[in-house]
């Protein structure tokens, strides 16, 4: 199967840690990616880690992976405002060039 | 450098006519994909271009075709068109395959077919 699994909707505080989380299927899945996308806007990369990898920081975000448990989160410090938007994860099957996508989840920063 | 680009931003058609929706890559990427993200639906694969050539699709009637130019721009078709292809289309692009990172796929904003 190919199914990306995602909690639909998330809210925190500005200032508070915002952690999306994201289970696939897929064991052969060789990248994984996090991915932004704003009100009427399309998809903004924001990082991806490789499957070898249990963990990935780059400024406010912090990805983990879990191969094992197939999990994937995405940790934003010092969650703004601005931050407001759906998150997808998406799994990449290197032998096909596809990306299968999570249902998104989206974060709502209150002030 | 320019991102992928996508065009036009809105499209809108009457069921049984055509669309035709447009993207070019970022330089240097040979990679083209499309996907649809209907509402409710999340998004869905629905092509691969690489190096001229369609590598790949998702799981859409035939209606749904496209191309990649000797440029590497694609065009994604879709005939007869009914109520349910209104959607957000979107387009990416990659590097080509067997390079470390490189098929990390960049995606453009956009078109938004509204099918009436």
């Amino acid at each position: 199967g190919e199914d990306v699994e995602q909690s639909l909707f998330l809210s925190v505080r500005e200032g508070d840690s915002s952690v999306i989380n994201c289970t696939y299927t897929d064991s052969s899945s060789t990248y994984l990616y996090w991915y932004k996308q704003e009100p009427g806007a399309g998809l903004q990369l924001l990082t991806y880690i490789f499957s070898n990898m249990d963990m990935k920081q780059d400024q406010r975000l912090t990805v983990l992976l879990n191969k094992k448990d197939k999990h994937l989160s995405l940790r934003i410090a010092d969650t703004q405002t601005g931050d407001s938007a759906i998150y997808f994860c998406a799994e990449f099957s290197g032998g096909y060039q596809k990306v299968t996508f999570g249902t998104g989840t989206k974060l709502q920063v209150i002030p | 450098e320019a991102g992928v680009t996508q065009s036009p931003t809105h499209l809108i058609k009457t069921r049984g006519q055509q669309a035709t929706l447009r993207c070019s890559p970022i330089s240097g990427h040979t990679s083209v994909y499309w996907y649809q993200q209907a509402l409710g639906l999340g998004l869905q694969f629905l092509l691969w271009y690489d190096e001229g050539e369609e590598r790949n699709r998702g799981n859409f009637p035939p209606r749904f075709s496209g191309r990649q130019f000797p440029n590497y721009s694609s065009e994604l078709n879709v005939n007869a068109l009914e109520l349910e292809d209104s959607a957000l289309y979107l387009c990416a692009s990659s590097w080509s395959r067997g390079l470390a990172g490189a098929d990390t796929q960049y995606f453009g904003p956009g078109t938004r077919l509204t099918v009436l």
